[in-house]
């Protein structure tokens, strides 16, 4: 089984930019589909997003229009980048690998906790 | 608004058993995606249980198990123990969404 892990800027401003970053260490690249799940305050898990080996991605529709989730196999890192931010962005980012098998989140980054305010 | 219902907390004292249900609909459940179980600490990273509705990872106690009939998933605690305490998620795929989609989370107490 693989390792995750994630880094990016923890606090932004309103309609800034977003942007994760996520190192895979072990696994296999191709087996998987690469995510980002959130969690905001006093609330539950949310899929975001993820993208594959070959750079096909899948989106929230809600957060379709702001965000971009790719991937550069050259370095075994996948990113995260949400457009406009506001104070409903604010949460806890995971980066995660779901099983192209399974379908289950095999495992995860450490976290991010992402801070929007002005 | 989550796709997959769950109750919003479940108790039990240690050496009790509990069961946690996940409750889904024709777009994720029926159309024979498989359900999966997460513990997750807020601020950590969320660790799977139960994966392909009833199946543990290496390591998970097998105090855990997951059942799933229709639209219905279950994850049960037999034995429950202090360090159970925690929330609990369920996950599947919903072909509407086009992605994943988790359920509204379980707070596990025990007394």
């Amino acid at each position: 089984q693989g390792r995750l892990q994630q880094w990016g800027a923890g606090l932004l401003r309103p309609s800034e930019t977003l942007s994760l970053n996520c190192a895979v260490y072990g696994g296999s690249f191709g087996g998987y589909y690469w995510s980002w799940v959130r969690q905001s305050p006093g609330k539950g898990l949310e899929w975001i997003g993820e993208v594959d080996h070959g750079g096909r991605t899948n989106y929230d529709p809600s957060l379709k229009s702001r965000l971009t989730v790719s991937i550069d196999t050259t370095k075994n890192h996948f990113f995260l980048k949400l457009d406009s931010v506001t104070a409903a962005d604010t949460g806890v980012y995971y980066c995660a690998a779901r099983s192209g098998i399974h379908y289950c989140f095999d495992f995860w980054g450490q976290g991010t906790q992402v801070t929007v305010s002005s | 608004q989550s796709v997959l219902t769950q109750p919003p907390s479940v108790s039990g004292a240690p050496g009790q058993r509990v069961t946690i249900s996940c409750t889904g609909s024709g777009s994720n459940f029926a159309t024979g995606y498989d359900v999966h179980w997460y513990r997750h600490i807020p601020g950590t990273a969320p660790k799977l249980l139960i994966f392909g509705n009833t199946n543990r990872p290496s390591g998970v106690p097998d105090r855990f198990s997951g059942s799933r009939s229709g639209t219905l998933a279950s994850l049960t605690i037999t034995g429950l123990q202090p360090e159970d305490e925690s929330d609990y998620y369920c996950q599947s795929f919903d072909t509407s969404l086009g992605g994943s989609v988790f359920g509204s989370g379980t707070k596990v107490t025990v007394l």
